[in-house]
């Protein structure tokens, strides 16, 4: 599929487990974003990347980890989830030329119970 | 503390009429300002955006006005459609001279436009 897709959609997990969440890209964009979405805080920056092997922490990364081997490819992982970490989460891609533009994913709904 | 802020949660509007969205924001050094819309299950969509040297952009039935003094900004819909019931966020940026340009989002309104 062209574009940026994400895996899975709906994930429901325990408290303390560990998950994974996939982000993939068919654009060779340089950038990509990690956002989570919660209710009056909008879209909260986690991780990005300027290109592989290149990360930067966003706004909220404490208990995320990124990794970016390859350029379509962007995992998040949560090492030991926690409720707090029940969200929407979003990931986005721009070309090095573009200003702002940002496009996103479809997004995963993750629930920690 | 929120640096982007849109203080209307929701806002209803008659089909066809003006929808007027507005965001206001904290940091004087934003000189980039954007407008994603964003469906139920989808992510959100870049619609329309204005430079800081600017205090107009227009597209289509879009526009965005900002008032650099008042830090604020407004998103105007004419005339309204029930295809843009959504939710949008208000979005802005700052040059950084030696990282990524990080963009700061606002909470969303979520517009409905009745029929």
């Amino acid at each position: 599929d062209a574009g940026i897709t994400q895996s899975p959609r709906y994930k429901i997990t325990e408290t303390g487990r560990q998950v994974t969440l996939m982000c993939h890209q068919t654009w060779s964009h340089s950038y990509m974003f990690w956002y989570r979405q919660d209710l009056g805080h909008g879209l909260r920056l986690i991780y990005y990347s300027a290109a592989a092997d290149i990360t930067d922490k966003g706004e909220v990364p404490d208990g995320y980890v990124v990794s970016r081997s390859k350029t379509e490819n962007f995992p998040l992982t949560l090492e030991s989830a926690t409720r707090s970490q029940t969200s929407v989460y979003f990931c986005a891609s721009k070309a090095w030329t573009d200003a702002y533009e940002q496009y996103f994913g479809p997004g995963t709904r993750l629930t920690v119970t | 503390d929120q640096q982007v802020k849109q203080n209307s949660p929701s806002l209803s509007v008659q089909e066809g009429r003006i929808s007027i969205l507005n965001c206001d924001y904290t940091n004087s050094m934003f000189d980039y300002f954007l407008w994603y819309k964003k469906y139920p299950a989808e992510g959100p969509t870049f619609l329309i955006s204005i430079s800081s040297i600017k205090d107009k952009n227009e597209d289509g039935r879009f526009t965005v006005f900002l008032n650099k003094s008042a830090k604020h900004l407004s998103l105007h819909i004419v005339p309204s459609q029930p295809g843009d019931s959504a939710v949008y966020f208000c979005a802005a940026s700052a040059r950084q001279e030696t990282s990524y340009d990080k963009v700061i989002f606002g909470p969303g309104t979520s517009l409905s436009v009745i029929p």
